[in-house]
């Protein structure tokens, strides 16, 4: 059983650029997550959708955003790129029945 | 959602036991702890859960106290291959709608 997918796996932008990172959960997960992980530091939460709807964001500016498909897979846009955005973005989606999260292996977006 | 708190690094020696201790004092009483681990910047990946039983699976023992304000995360044999970033997050509810993460412990496991 394929895991969750993430893509490109690196991503490099310049200052004012627009990024889109791409996921795919495994078969019947419905929920995505997405997290930024800036270098040295812990798991940001970013996004949550479900059922194709955002149900929560964490706290982030509006040039975040996203979307999810009607086959659950999501998409992540960054607008206006800041350097600060230069960080791993992980994808995770959820067992419902244990609420085990089940990571992709990120992608990486430089910003220069 | 529960707010946790763990030490910010660990060392421990290969073949001995990592136990790894984290404070989750405001968790509530739906709210499961949860363990992952995250391995230089690859994916985290769970390793256990529990809501007020201890637990064991094939990676780790998971021990709660009966307050439920504490948890450890034992590792029985720890190899080199465990060290890594390990993080306990409470979520159960409403709160899996907003899974927070906090800076998590590093585990350096010594030869």
């Amino acid at each position: 059983e394929a895991g969750v997918t993430q893509s490109p796996t690196h991503l490099i932008k310049t200052r004012g650029q627009q990024a889109t990172l791409r996921c795919s959960p495994i078969s019947g997960h419905t929920s995505v997550y997405w997290y930024q992980q800036a270098l040295g530091l812990g798991l940001q939460f970013l996004l949550w959708y479900d059922e194709g709807e955002e149900r929560n964001r964490g706290n982030f500016p509006p040039r975040f955003s996203g979307r999810q498909f009607p086959n659950y897979s999501s998409e992540l846009n960054v607008n206006a790129l800041e350097l600060e955005d230069s960080a791993l973005y992980l994808c995770a989606s959820i067992l419902v029945y244990t609420g085990e999260l089940f990571f992709g292996e990120g992608s990486r977006l430089t910003v220069l | 959602d529960a707010k946790t708190t763990q030490p910010t690094s660990m060392d421990c020696a290969e073949g001995r036991a990592a136990n790894l201790p984290c404070n989750h004092s405001t968790i509530s009483g739906n709210e499961y702890v949860y363990w992952y681990r995250q391995i230089h910047s690859q994916g985290p990946q769970y390793i256990i859960h529990g809501l007020k039983n201890n637990e064991t699976n094939e990676m780790a023992s998971l021990i709660i106290t009966e307050d439920r304000k504490s948890s450890t995360l034992i590792l029985p044999h720890a190899t080199l291959r465990d060290t890594a970033v390990y993080y306990c997050i409470g979520a159960g509810g409403t709160s899996y709608g907003k899974l927070t993460f906090g800076q998590g412990t590093i585990l350096t496991v010594h030869p």
